[in-house]
């Protein structure tokens, strides 16, 4: 079976600039979560979405949004990129909240902003 | 504030020692304690503990959690070169919504 895949696999934008990445989740899970990691650091919730609702939201700014769509697939959206933003950005997913806590990572996104 | 805490930061050992990890949570509504790998990018999951007091095993790896200290350990014997690798705990809070608080990892290095 496929695990989560997430598109692209590295890309290099400039300060200012939109973009957006993209999440398969695993068949059959339901719940999808983003997560930033930096160099150093472990990964730091973004959001998670349930039946194309978010259902959690960490302590980011508004410049970042997400959004599933019917298939459980996923989209995280970041506006006005800043260089902070650079980051290994992780997909998760999980069969549904209320079913288990267990999540399955993609192996993410290299954002790089210049 | 939450929190998840590792220690220590970084762990070089030889083949065939055996290691103990480090993690110590602070948590609003903790629900389980997940450990994950990291090699290159994605981190895979190794185990979720639920329950104070009972291992986890899978093959030489194995884990514990003590929910009244607040802590757990990962426990690796026989280390091999291929175990080199981030280990990052993380608490589930919040619920039902289960999402991860992360610590910032132990770095294993195995030498030959």
């Amino acid at each position: 079976d496929a695990g989560v895949t997430q598109s692209p696999t590295h890309l290099i934008k400039t300060r200012g600039q939109h973009v957006t990445l993209r999440c398969s989740p695993i068949s059959g899970h339901k719940s999808v979560s983003w997560y930033q990691q930096v160099l150093g650091q472990g990964p730091q919730f973004i959001f998670q979405y349930y039946e194309k609702e978010e259902r959690g939201r960490g302590n980011f700014p508004d410049r970042f949004s997400a959004r599933q769509f019917p298939n459980y697939s996923s989209e995280l959206n970041v506006n006005a990129l800043l260089l902070g933003d650079s980051a290994l950005y992780l997909c998760a997913s999980r069969l549904a909240p209320t079913q288990s806590y267990e999540q399955y990572f993609g192996p993410g996104t290299r954002l790089t902003v210049t | 504030e939450d929190k998840v805490v590792q220690s220590p930061l970084s762990l070089v050992v030889h083949e065939g020692d055996t290691v103990t990890l480090n993690c110590s949570y602070e948590v609003t509504n903790f629900r389980s304690l997940l450990w994950y790998k990291q090699e290159k990018k994605a981190p895979t999951f190794l185990f979720m503990l639920t329950s104070s007091g009972i291992e986890k095993k899978s093959g030489r790896l194995s884990s514990i959690l003590d929910k009244k200290e607040l802590f757990s350990i990962l426990n690796i014997t026989a280390t091999q070169t291929g175990d080199s690798a981030i280990y990052l705990c993380a608490g589930a809070y919040g619920g039902s919504q289960g999402n991860l608080i992360f610590g910032k990892g132990t770095k294993l290095s195995v030498k030959p």
